[in-house]
């Protein structure tokens, strides 16, 4: 089983550009999330969405913009790219709230 | 938001030991999980407890909970060089629909 899928593993950007982080999941699980880690303050939530059709904001929203056009896919976009963007990015999904989460590889992102 | 906090953020020991890390919450919990993390990889799941429930095991790993003092331990027992890992506790609360991690303990076991 594939289970959930990250792509790319490793970006380089320039500040200001945009680009689009993908995640996919092959477990039919209503919800996704998406999560960026930095050293020494563990994993803090940007987005997450409770099915197709619905995203709500995390604790770390801004510059980024998400959305569930189906239960497999939910794309991160990052908007105007910017240093404090730099950072490792995991996307997870679960079948119901607040269970065992299950993470993607990451996408180590640098904005230069 | 509901952070978690972990102590010790780093820990080192031999092959053998046992190692415990620990982790103090701030608000009410439905349950409360452990993740371990490999150097440049993603998180795994370990064992979750539930809030009125005091102490699991599964394999090497004892997790207790204490809900009166919002706090958590992870005893991974007799400890081998694969081990070596960063460990992170992760609160589920029913009014988040998200979990809230921990900053994480990096556990090295020498060999």
């Amino acid at each position: 089983n594939a289970g959930v899928t990250q792509t790319p593993k490793f970006q380089v950007l320039k500040t200001g550009q945009s680009m689009t982080l993908q995640c996919a999941q092959d477990m039919n699980h209503e919800y996704m999330s998406w999560y960026r880690q930095d050293p020494g303050m563990g994993l803090r939530l940007i987005h997450y969405s409770v099915g197709a059709g619905i995203t709500d904001q995390g604790e770390v929203p801004n510059g980024y913009n998400v959305s569930r056009s189906t239960t497999e896919d939910f794309p991160l976009r990052l908007l105007s790219a910017a240093p404090s963007q730099t950072s490792v990015y995991f996307c997870a999904s679960t079948p119901i709230p607040n269970t065992e989460a299950f993470f993607g590889q990451g996408t180590r992102l640098t904005v230069v | 938001s509901q952070q978690g906090e972990e102590d010790p953020q780093a820990l080192s020991i031999q092959e053998g030991e046992n190692a415990t890390m620990n982790c103090s919450y701030k608000t009410s919990i439905n349950n409360l999980q452990w993740y371990r993390q490999n150097s440049g990889r993603g998180l795994v799941h370990l064992i979750l407890i539930r809030s009125n429930e005091r102490e699991k095991h599964s394999g090497r790993l004892r997790v207790t909970l204490d809900t009166s003092k919002k706090s958590s331990s992870l005893l991974i027992t007799a400890s081998r060089a694969a081990d070596t890992a960063s460990y992170f506790c992760a609160m589920g609360s029913g009014s988040a629909r998200q979990l809230t991690f921990g900053s994480g303990t990096q556990l090295t076991v020498l060999p």
